[in-house]
């Protein structure tokens, strides 16, 4: 079956970074765009990043463009996100999630069960 | 950037039915996905394509697209089916993804 499971998660403070990991299985990685989503506490989903299935297109929300960088090895199965000058609105569950195309259009059918990040001296 | 506008909160009675609507300008022309949230857990898809109910969804759950508004029909909705429950589609580029604000259902 699916698994995604993200790890890298922890505490870092104001301005630094942290790199992400989502290690996937169960299915032909390759074929499949991935995205970032998050979710900071008690509030709502926000997707951040996707990236192809060749890994060659990105694209990113306007709340971390230029300062978040998704990439993959397709040959290790894993998506990665990585995070430079954090600020405390960055604090949030991270999910992992599989894009499953339909007609031309995309959602997440398969998500992780996110890694936590919270930015705070 | 674009928005997709959801209602905070619904509230219902068990076996009544819930409406939570979702509103975005793209929407005539982009599909609307539904997700289930519960506490603690990770989203599920309840509607995919507007109105398509995935695999292992009860049939109480359906969807439907009316202009630029969606909208998640529970029919007899059930306490289980307390949740917050989020819209998502693209803009109208199809780049961006973006979730509705996200609206807490509330069945007591």
């Amino acid at each position: 079956q699916v698994q995604l499971v993200e790890s890298g998660g922890g505490l870092v403070k104001p301005g630094g970074s942290l790199r992400l990991s989502c290690a996937a299985s169960g299915f032909t990685f390759s074929d499949y765009y991935m995205s970032w989503i998050r979710q900071a506490p008690g509030k709502g989903l926000e997707w951040i990043s996707f990236i192809s299935s060749s890994g060659r297109n990105t694209f990113y929300a306007d709340s971390v463009k230029g300062r978040f960088t998704i990439s993959r090895d397709n040959a290790m199965n894993s998506v990665f996100l990585q995070m430079n000058s954090l600020g405390a609105d960055d604090t949030a569950l991270y999910y992992c999630a599989r894009e499953k195309e339909a007609k031309g259009e995309d959602y997440f059918d398969h998500w992780g069960q996110g890694t936590r990040v919270t930015v705070s001296s | 950037s674009y928005e997709l506008t959801q209602p905070p909160s619904v509230s219902v009675s068990p076996g009544q039915t819930a409406r939570i609507t979702c509103s975005g300008d793209a929407l005539p022309k982009k599909y609307a996905f539904w997700y289930q949230q519960k506490s603690g857990q990770a989203p599920v898809v309840v509607i995919s394509e507007d109105s398509k109910r995935p695999s292992g969804i009860p049939e109480r759950f359906s969807g439907s697209t009316s202009g630029t508004v969606a909208t998640l029909t529970i029919t007899g909705a059930q306490v289980e089916d307390e949740a917050d429950y989020y819209c998502l589609s693209t803009d109208s580029s199809g780049r961006h993804r973006v979730f509705g604000g996200g609206t807490k259902l509330t069945v007591l």
